[in-house]
């Protein structure tokens, strides 16, 4: 099973600076198959990158999907309002599919 | 517009079962694999297991945690998955989402508890 390891745990940004989301695996994720989603609370999971580095339908530019191998990243540029959430990443290129435990994004 | 609603999800005693309904709208169901993923309360995402198309074989795949007691099954002529949920644990207790490449419903909440 492959373990996905998320840093920081809880991120305190301000609206406008650039926030970088890190998400580690235990072994090399197959065809980079890894996805990014946000969660706000009480709603449905959204996805914002798939495959690594492509953005799903309608997700603005602002976010950003990097990495291979066992080392990934999402930069959310200049962070709004809206983007204060959980995030999470998942691989879903081996089974079981894992998840990150999350970082929380949150207004400092 | 791509839509999946839950349903079926409520409360059930330990060891009894349950039957969780996506209901598909949208899209070609019968194209897609179909997913199952639960969030426990305050806790992460978990994957639950999913049904490949027919041109793959429909074949299903379960995370450790629920095989032998989840079965997820599909009827493509009423574009509807299911997730039939056997020996019910207490730690089961979640919200439960189906999910179709990149598209998730709403999910519906199973409580198992006596």
């Amino acid at each position: 099973e492959i373990v996905l390891t998320q840093s920081p745990g809880t991120l305190s940004l301000s609206p406008g600076e650039r926030a970088t989301l890190s998400c580690r695996a235990s072994q090399s994720v197959s065809s980079s198959y890894l996805a990014w989603f946000q969660q706000k609370p009480g709603q449905t999971p959204r996805l914002l990158i798939y495959a690594a580095s492509s953005r799903a339908t309608g997700i603005p530019d602002r976010f950003t999907g990097s990495g291979s191998g066992t080392d990934f990243t999402l930069t959310i540029s200049r962070l709004e309002p809206e983007d204060f959430a959980v995030y999470y990443c998942q691989q879903y290129g081996s089974l079981p599919r894992t998840f990150g435990q999350g970082t929380k994004l949150e207004i400092k | 517009e791509v839509q999946l609603v839950e349903s079926g999800g409520g409360l059930v005693q330990p060891g009894r079962s349950l039957r969780l309904s996506c209901t598909a709208s949208g899209f070609t169901f019968g194209d897609f694999a179909v997913g199952w993923f639960r969030q426990a309360p305050g806790k992460g995402l978990e994957w639950v297991g999913f049904i490949r198309s027919k041109a793959y074989g429909g074949t299903t795949e379960y995370a450790a945690s629920v095989k032998g007691r989840f079965t997820i099954s599909r009827d493509d002529s009423k574009s509807i998955a299911y997730l039939q949920m056997n020996s019910l644990k207490t730690e089961d207790t979640a919200v439960y989402y189906c999910e179709r490449t990149g598209y998730w419903g709403q999910g519906t909440l199973v409580t198992v508890s006596s």
